[in-house]
């Protein structure tokens, strides 16, 4: 199985200020044959079902303000939220979908 | 539009079984696979599974072998998930998904075993 494992636990941002949440894999998501990174990004806030962010490492779904960014290949990864925002508040997961099990991290709190 | 419409809440006993429904409307069922994700309470994302609706075949998280099994009813765009031998542990809100990465989620199913 695929570990993914996110770094920190958590994180305190003043508003403005950027957040940067770190994902690593145990094993390299990227496919040489199509050379895509099957890994995701999701934001979750409480009472809510999680929202995608970012797949394949570094697109962002449509809709999502452009201070989220996602970057890495292979098994390092990172989610940067350019100018925290007070909506931005939430738990971040990474999540790979290269093979079963589709794992994901252990999540990242924010808070300002 | 795009939708994933799951059952509502249950409370079930310890050694209880579960089943959790998730209709789909908006596209074809069949062209997306279908993932169950679950948070129990304090914890983070947890994948359980995947199936395929034309196909039926699935896939399972080690952890629950043996203890879920995803089904589907194509007649009316539904999956579900079963989820026996349930302990304290299994109390969580389960999400089905829309194939991943997963733009599309339910909006989920508390499942609290007590007894």
């Amino acid at each position: 199985d695929i570990v993914m494992t996110q770094s920190p636990d958590s994180l305190a941002v003043s508003l403005g200020e950027r957040a940067t949440i770190n994902c690593k894999s145990s094993q390299g998501v990227l496919y040489s044959s199509n050379n895509k990174n099957y890994l995701a990004w999701y934001q979750h806030k409480p009472g809510q079902p999680p929202k995608l962010l970012i797949s394949w490492a570094s697109t962002r779904e449509s809709g999502v303000p452009d201070r989220f960014s996602g970057s890495g290949s292979g098994t390092d990864f990172t989610l940067t939220i350019s100018g925290l925002q007070a909506e931005d508040v939430a738990v971040y997961y990474c999540q790979h979908y290269y093979n079963t099990p589709r794992t994901f991290g252990q999540g990242t709190k924010v808070e300002i | 539009q795009v939708q994933l419409v799951q059952s509502g809440a249950e409370v079930k006993k310890p050694g209880a079984s579960v089943k959790v429904s998730c209709k789909a409307s908006g596209y074809t069922f069949t062209n997306y696979d279908i993932n169950w994700v679950r948070q129990a309470t304090g914890q983070g994302l947890e994948w359980m599974g995947w199936m395929n609706p034309k196909s039926a075949n699935t896939g399972y998280a080690q952890k629950f072998q043996g203890r879920v099994a995803l089904t589907r009813d194509t007649s009316i765009s539904t999956a579900y998930m079963e989820l026996s031998s349930l302990t304290s542990e299994d109390t969580a809100v389960y999400y089905c998904t829309r194939d991943l990465p997963a733009s599309y989620w339910g909006q989920g199913t508390l499942v609290t075993v007590s007894s």
